[in-house]
């Protein structure tokens, strides 16, 4: 079975503060993402990447930025948190052959 | 732009009966993968199936069927005799077979609740 794994369920954290959210997968994927989920907008693309040290920005990168040093590890970096960071975070991981995501059990951060 | 629609925000059905959860799709490509997710209350995403454009034929897995229809750009997702371990939210999600890393644009999710 795929398993990513995500460092924390809970996080509170306060303005201003660099947060570090980590993502394991142990299935040798090649591909990574970290997604925010706010109610009624879905699931929203930060960044992922393909390889390591490789990474692109998805859709809402602005405050964010990532690191992927090893192929099993995607860490998602907020240099200074804030309050409209407050959601859920969720990793993924998958094959390069669009069979699909495999989720961790995310990590809902508080900013205060 | 690639664009997922998920239009029914919340549905609430009673046990047993059968439900249908929309997803209607937007892309220029003509190869691409479409993909419903369920998450129930316990918060972790779960990939269910992934369907191909090539691939039209409708696909049944117990209780889940899929019905997928390029003429309508529709990917939709039915759920016969329902029990309350369905609930969760469904999210449906589209991938452009030339999009990096295989990246997916997901709807923003229908919430289905069963009660007993």
């Amino acid at each position: 079975d795929v398993k990513v794994t995500q460092s924390s369920r809970y996080l509170v954290k306060r303005t201003g503060e660099k947060v570090f959210l980590e993502c394991v997968q142990d299935m040798d994927h090649e591909n990574m993402f970290w997604y925010r989920q706010d109610p009624g907008l879905g699931l929203r693309l930060i960044y992922f990447s393909y390889d390591v040290k490789m990474k692109e920005k998805g859709d809402i990168p602005e405050g964010y930025s990532v690191s992927r040093e090893k192929k099993e590890r995607f860490s998602l970096i907020l240099e200074s948190a804030s309050t409209n960071q407050t959601s859920m975070y969720l990793c993924a991981s998958s094959l390069p052959t669009f069979t699909g995501q495999y989720f961790g059990p995310g990590t809902r951060l508080t900013v205060t | 732009a690639q664009k997922v629609t998920q239009a029914q925000t919340e549905i609430s059905v009673v046990e047993k009966e059968d439900v249908t959860l929309d997803c209607v799709y937007e892309t220029r490509d003509t190869t691409y993968y479409l993909f419903w997710y369920k998450q129930p209350p316990s918060g972790e995403l779960v990939f269910l199936i992934r369907r191909n454009s090539f691939d039209e034929q409708n696909e049944i897995s117990g209780r889940y069927s899929w019905n997928f229809q390029k003429s309508t750009s529709s990917f939709n997702f039915t759920i016969t005799a329902s029990q309350v371990v369905d609930s969760a939210v469904y999210f449906c999600a589209l991938s452009e077979a030339n999009t990096n890393a295989g990246k997916s644009t997901f709807g923003d999710g229908t919430t289905l609740t069963v009660k007993p």
